[in-house]
């Protein structure tokens, strides 16, 4: 059984560029939330998905948007990216209404 | 705001030894916590989790006790191994979503 799978591994942008990461969720998981895990630091809520719609969000500018699809996937973009955007970003995966989160290996974002 | 956070940022234990790892957290409606190991290169992975109706958890050589009334977390590893290396989270969960403080990077020594 795969659990969560995030593509690509490691990305190197420009600033200003534009990015999109993807993730798979756990098979029988439908709630998706994406984190942004600093150099050093632990990892910060970004939003999460269900049901094709953004639940929640927390505390990150509107360059920061992201996507689910029918099939529980679901995609993050990053739009006119700065240095400081340079991070691990994960995704989580959970079954509806129960506390079951299985994390991805994350894409590790270089922003130059 | 509100935050979870770690007393120690680095730990250094010998081998076989118990490890201890604390953590605080500041929102006292919190009725769900985690601890998550995280190994270089790769995602947080679930170790154990409490509820806040609980004191004490056990799992395979790992132990959580909550106290609720210092609003305090400890993880507790028996035995200590060199696969237990890594850094390790306390996560809050508030409405469905966790909230991490800053880790603690659990060294162990053979």
């Amino acid at each position: 059984d795969a659990g969560v799978t995030q593509s690509p591994t490691h990305l190197i942008k420009t600033r200003g560029q534009q990015v999109t990461l993807r993730c798979s969720p756990k098979s029988g998981h439908d709630t998706v939330s994406w984190y942004q895990q600093a150099l050093g630091q632990g990892p910060q809520f970004i939003f999460q998905y269900y049901e094709e719609e953004e639940r929640q969000r927390g505390n990150f500018p509107d360059r920061f948007s992201g996507h689910q699809y029918p099939n529980y996937s679901s995609e993050l973009n990053v739009n006119a990216l700065l240095l400081g955007d340079s991070a691990l970003y994960l995704c989580a995966s959970s079954p509806t209404s129960i506390y079951g989160y299985t994390f991805g290996s994350g894409t590790r974002l270089t922003v130059v | 705001g509100e935050s979870v956070g770690l007393h120690l940022p680095t730990l250094s234990v010998q081998e076989g030894d118990n490890s201890i790892i604390n953590c605080a957290y500041s929102n006292s409606a919190s009725d769900y916590f985690i601890w998550y190991k995280q190994e270089s290169g790769k995602g947080p992975q679930f170790i154990i989790d409490i509820r806040s109706n609980m004191d004490k958890r056990q799992g395979q050589r790992v132990t959580v006790l909550l106290n609720k009334t210092v609003k305090h977390l400890s993880l507790q590893i028996a035995a200590t191994q060199p696969g237990d290396s890594a850094v390790y989270f306390c996560a809050e969960v508030q409405g469905g979503k966790l909230i991490f403080g800053q880790g603690t990077e659990l060294s162990v020594k053979p």
